[in-house]
This record gives structure tokens, sequence and C-alpha cells, in this order.
């Protein structure tokens, strides 16, 4: 079946700019969730969803960032006036309900110049 | 909060040979312990994991072995081939989000 899927796969911006990233989890996972993986480093945690609602946005770096995901299933994450420090590789994977396992999409790759 | 440290950071094997890498982590409360396999620009795929009531999990050529009096566990991949060469990732999870360690990129010489 379909994995998770994000887009874009990349995403070039200018410092200051406002960019939207885009995820599609597993059809019917209930749980979703946004990490960062910076260089060199382990994807770390932003934000996650159950169902409609921000079940912990606990990693969320600063009011810059800014996820939603309204009807349940696509999901949006939101970056306000782009920092260069905000350049990484954004990652979205999905659980169902009552699984523990989490499968990742491809991630977008964000550069902030 | 929980910390995963993992180590090697690198590690090259010959074709054939075994790789094992090992993870610590610090919070009790952890109870699922997940591996992922990252390729380059790629996502990270899962490939094994274990729960903290099991003691060790196999599947073809790879293990993972948990150890939660120490807080550690480890994965173990025999009969290393050259399409096993990418970064691994430990994880942890105390709650839901997990927890990742830093990787271990690993290298099978043909």
């Amino acid at each position: 079946g379909a994995g998770v899927s994000q887009t874009p796969s990349n995403k070039v911006t200018e410092k200051g700019k406002y960019v939207e990233l885009r995820c599609d989890p597993i059809s019917g996972h209930t749980a979703l969730y946004w990490y960062r993986q910076s260089l060199g480093q382990g994807p770390e945690f932003l934000i996650y969803f159950q169902g409609t609602g921000a079940a912990d946005d606990s990693g969320l770096p600063n009011d810059r960032f800014f996820a939603v995901r309204p009807e349940g299933s696509v999901s949006t994450l939101k970056i306000q006036r782009t920092e260069r420090g905000d350049s990484a590789v954004y990652l979205c994977a999905s659980s169902s309900a009552g699984g523990v396992e989490q499968y990742f999409g491809p991630g977008t790759r964000l550069t902030v110049t | 909060g929980e910390n995963v440290e993992q180590h090697p950071s690198t590690l090259s094997v010959q074709e054939g040979d075994s790789a094992v890498i090992k993870c610590t982590y610090s919070d009790s409360a952890s109870n699922y312990f997940p591996w992922y396999k990252q390729e380059l620009g790629k996502g990270p795929q899962l490939i094994i994991d274990i729960r903290s009531n099991v003691g060790e999990k196999k599947d073809q050529r790879i293990a993972v072995t948990l150890n939660k009096t120490a807080k550690h566990f480890s994965l173990h991949i025999t009969e290393t081939q050259p399409e096993d060469s990418a970064v691994y990732f430990c994880a942890a999870e105390p709650n839901t989000p997990l927890v990742f360690g830093k990787g271990t990129r690993l290298s099978v010489i043909a």
C-alpha cells in the first residue's frame, strides 16, 4: 500500500519568507508526527497529532513554527519568517490507532538562503 | 527528558562479517525501542523493534537485544551485505514521540 508522502521533496526559500510543507499519512493512520533532521543528526521531535488536535507540540522551537491537521488526515507544517538555521530535512511519520510503530515519509529538504 | 546515546558513530565491516551497534537510554519509563535504517536521500525505514517485556527479538539476519536493568539495547546484523550500508538510528519512546540517537554510519566492504 501507499506509504507516507511529503511534498515538496525540496524547497529553497529566502530568509524571511513563509513556507508550507505538506504530509499525507498512511491511509487510516490516526497519529501523525513531525520531526526535523539536521545534517549528521537523528530526527528531533517537533509536534504530534492524534486526530485533528495537537497532542504534544513541545518540540516546536519557537512561535514561527505552526502545524495543522484540520480533517485528521493531511497535515501542513508552516514556518514564518524563515531563518538560515531552519535549513534541515523535515520528516513526517504516521502510526495507526493504538500502534506504536511510526512509519516515515521521504522528507522535505528545506534550504533557507 | 529522555537521552539516547548511540555508538559507534561509524562502523566498517567486511562483507559477511557481523555488525553490532549499541545504544543506551536514560528514562526508565521508556518501553519501546525501534531501529531505523536510513539510506541517502530517503526517510528512516523501520527495520526491527523491541518492547520492554522482551529481552531479544530476531528477524532473519537482524536481531535486537534489550537490557532494561542496564538501560541499553543493541542491534546485531549477521552475514552483512553491501546493501546493508546505510545510517542506522536507535530510538526510545518514553511516551509517544521518539527520541533518537545520533546514528551509526555502517559501511559494508565487498
